[in-house]
């Protein structure tokens, strides 16, 4: 079964650090982009970031860049946001999500795609 | 503040067709034809229902099209049943500096 399970999320004072795991199963994780969406609660989405199959690519939205980086090991199925200075902003349910289709970033660069998978996420809550 | 424009709320009857309108600018939805809908259900992670504007994947139900002209780009749900009810996000590509922006969102009510 493909499956996309977050991990790591919990209770962070403004100014703290936190960082999440994404750990995918029944798919080759190394041939697909992949993604973070969080919902902050009543809230609509927003994309956080975005990495490339074999990282080279990576995207960040505004509200995060400098302080939110992403990263995978693709030895171990597994994708992060390591996400420091935190603000209360930043409270939402984090979800990591596949790219539809296989991306091979070195031969054709960073194909934008539809999100097919998404973990059921994990919530993040910066409050003092 | 979403970049994309969607109405807060839409309902129908039973077996009534509903259309949801993603409205964005001609840097992304009127640009790419990288649109995508997701339907989620309270508590529940979003799925996805339509990509590249028009297409469904596999197992999504022919009750769901998507279309797009200009700068907006539509959902319709055909049919309408109760387990429809749930909440409606587009999203459209927006180019390497944005990369992706989501509309608010749209509640579907069934009547």
């Amino acid at each position: 079964e493909v499956q996309l399970v977050e991990s790591g999320g919990g209770l962070v004072k403004p100014g703290g650090s936190l960082r999440l795991s994404c750990a995918a199963s029944g798919f080759t994780f190394t041939n697909y982009n992949m993604n973070w969406v969080r919902q902050a609660p009543g809230k609509g989405l927003e994309w956080v970031s975005s990495i490339s199959s074999s990282s080279t690519y990576i995207f960040n939205a505004d509200s995060v860049k400098g302080r939110f980086t992403i990263s995978r090991d693709n030895a171990k199925n597994s994708l992060y946001l390591h996400m420091n200075s935190l603000r209360a902003e930043d409270t939402a349910v984090y979800y990591c999500a596949r790219d539809r289709e296989e991306n091979d970033d070195i031969l054709t660069g960073y194909s934008p795609e539809a999100f097919d998978i998404w973990g059921q996420g994990t919530m993040v809550t910066v409050s003092s | 503040q979403s970049a994309l424009t969607q109405p807060a709320s839409v309902s129908g009857s039973p077996g009534q067709s509903i259309t949801i309108s993603c409205t964005g600018t001609s840097s992304d939805v009127g640009y790419y034809n990288l649109v995508s809908w997701y339907q989620q259900h309270p508590g529940k992670a979003p799925k996805l229902l339509i990509y590249e504007v028009s297409k469904r994947p596999s197992g999504v139900s022919n009750r769901f099209s998507g279309s797009k002209s200009g700068n907006t780009a539509s959902l319709t749900i055909s049919g309408l049943q109760a387990e429809d009810e749930a909440d409606y996000f587009c999203c459209s590509y927006a180019g390497s500096d944005s990369l992706y922006v989501f509309g608010p969102g749209t509640k579907v009510t069934v009547l």
